[in-house]
């Protein structure tokens, strides 16, 4: 059974860097698989982040490419986000995932399995 | 790139079929078979319900079926129940390696 966990601070100052890392139970990410970040600003709507294959290739979301870094670490079957530069408009349900797909070129196939979610303020 | 488009609310009666939309552009829905529609519970995390336009994963009822045509996606729940009452989403790959979500349904069951 393919379980992920998010862990990181819930509460991040404006301006600094919100970093999350997602641990993955019950499947290896050098199988393969696509790993990624969606987030969910409270009682709003679904913002892909970006996803990350086993590889280290990257993909983004433009609108948030200039701030966002995601990173593997195979020997911790761990991935994580960092956002730099956040204001409150960041303030969000952070979800890690997994997508299907398995190819070299990333065409989403679905993403089936999701962490429960951390919800993350920004806020001085 | 902006979100695909979803009407705000849908409802129906337990037993009946209510038909979900979703819209984009050439450079999303109607350039790419990479649809997926997901099924959110109040304080839960999303569920894939259909994906690559028409596909069920193992375990979702065949109650839920989708479709896609021209510029617009479409998910059909059949035999309405109770539980069916959730948000739904749909998202769709997009031109440059991007991902876009519509802004979700609020499905009530009456």
């Amino acid at each position: 059974q393919v379980q992920l966990q998010e862990s990181g601070p819930g509460l991040v100052n404006p301006s600094e860097t919100l970093s999350l890392t997602c641990t993955v139970s019950g499947y290896s990410l050098t199988s393969g698989s696509y790993w990624g970040w969606i987030r969910q600003p409270p009682g709003k709507g679904l913002e892909w982040i970006g996803i990350i294959y086993r590889s280290g290739s990257t993909y983004y979301n433009p609108s948030l490419k200039s701030r966002v870094t995601l990173s593997v670490d195979t020997s911790r079957n761990q991935f994580s986000l960092k956002v730099t530069s956040v204001t409150a408009a960041d303030t969000a349900i952070y979800y890690c995932t997994r997508d299907r797909d398995t190819g070299n070129a990333y065409r989403p196939k679905g993403f089936d399995y999701w962490g429960q979610g951390t919800l993350v303020t920004v806020s001085s | 790139q902006s979100a695909l488009t979803q009407p705000p609310s849908a409802s129906g009666s337990p037993g009946q079929s209510v038909t979900i939309s979703c819209t984009g552009t050439s450079s999303d829905v109607v350039g790419y078979n990479f649809v997926s529609w997901y099924q959110q519970h109040p304080g839960k995390a999303p569920k894939l319900m259909i994906y690559e336009v028409t596909k069920r994963p193992s375990g979702v009822p065949d109650r839920f079926s989708a479709s896609k045509s021209g510029n617009t996606a479409s998910l059909t729940v059949s035999g309405l129940q109770a539980e069916d009452e959730a948000d739904y989403y749909c998202s769709s790959y997009a031109d440059s390696n991007n991902v876009l979500f519509g802004g979700g349904t609020k499905l009530t069951v009456l």
